[in-house]
């Protein structure tokens, strides 16, 4: 069965520390890749994707991910992390011509000030 | 502009009773989708509906039914709650495929006893 895997479910650092938490999934053809982001009390939102071309995306507020096909990964980075980057974080993976979203379970992100 | 709205946000249900979920989005989507989100689990598909007069069955189906009532609703119902279908249900919203950004109301909390 085709599965998202997000390898830590918590992640605590310090402000302007870097950040990169990772994504691989489980389907032999082609995909569509996302984050989404959840701050706290706020509706789930894109964060970024990929569908084709460049493997490095980058999205909104200094996010970036970089989509490696030999490993079946979309690891999400971030050099300089804020307080205000504390959310949950979630990977999702569409099979292109699917209308299935398959996701990752979440990694909650906790930034000290 | 409203996005995605979900009513209820709370609901408590004893084992058996019938519920409603109601979800309306006012950005003109033809695609809407009903997850549910368990502890320590990503989000799952109950049911899509790829325009209006179409709704299909996602990776978890079993309990629920949806009605797509016009381009801007898409309801979910539980004929008969269950323990098991205790969860956060999210209803979100797209231009079309999955491809596309997803927009997500701010979910429903709901407990069966």
């Amino acid at each position: 069965a085709q599965s998202v895997s997000q390898h830590n479910h918590h992640v605590i650092l310090s402000e302007a520390a870097s950040l990169e938490l990772g994504c691989n999934y489980s389907y032999g053809g082609t995909v569509n890749l996302f984050w989404y982001v959840q701050y706290p009390g706020q509706h789930l939102q894109l964060l970024l994707k990929y569908f084709s071309g460049d493997p490095l995306v980058k999205g909104i507020k200094g996010f970036e991910a970089e989509f490696i096909k030999s490993k079946f990964s979309f690891n999400l980075r971030k050099p300089s992390v804020q307080w205000s980057d504390t959310a949950e974080y979630f990977c999702a993976v569409n099979p292109v011509n699917n209308y299935q979203l398959i996701w990752g379970a979440g990694t909650k992100l906790i930034i000290k000030p | 502009n409203a996005g995605v709205t979900q009513t209820p946000k709370f609901q408590v249900l004893k084992t058996g009773q019938s519920m409603t979920l109601q979800c309306a989005q006012d950005m003109n989507h033809n695609s809407m989708y009903w997850y549910r989100q368990d502890p320590g689990m990503g989000l799952r598909l109950i049911y899509y509906s790829a325009s209006e007069g179409t709704t299909d069955k996602g990776e978890v189906p079993n309990g629920y039914n949806v009605s797509r009532l016009n381009k801007r609703e898409f309801s979910l119902r539980l004929e008969s709650a269950a323990p098991s279908q205790t969860s956060v249900y999210f209803c979100a919203s797209s231009g079309g495929t999955p491809a596309q950004a997803q927009y997500f109301g701010p979910g429903t909390r709901l407990t069966v006893l």
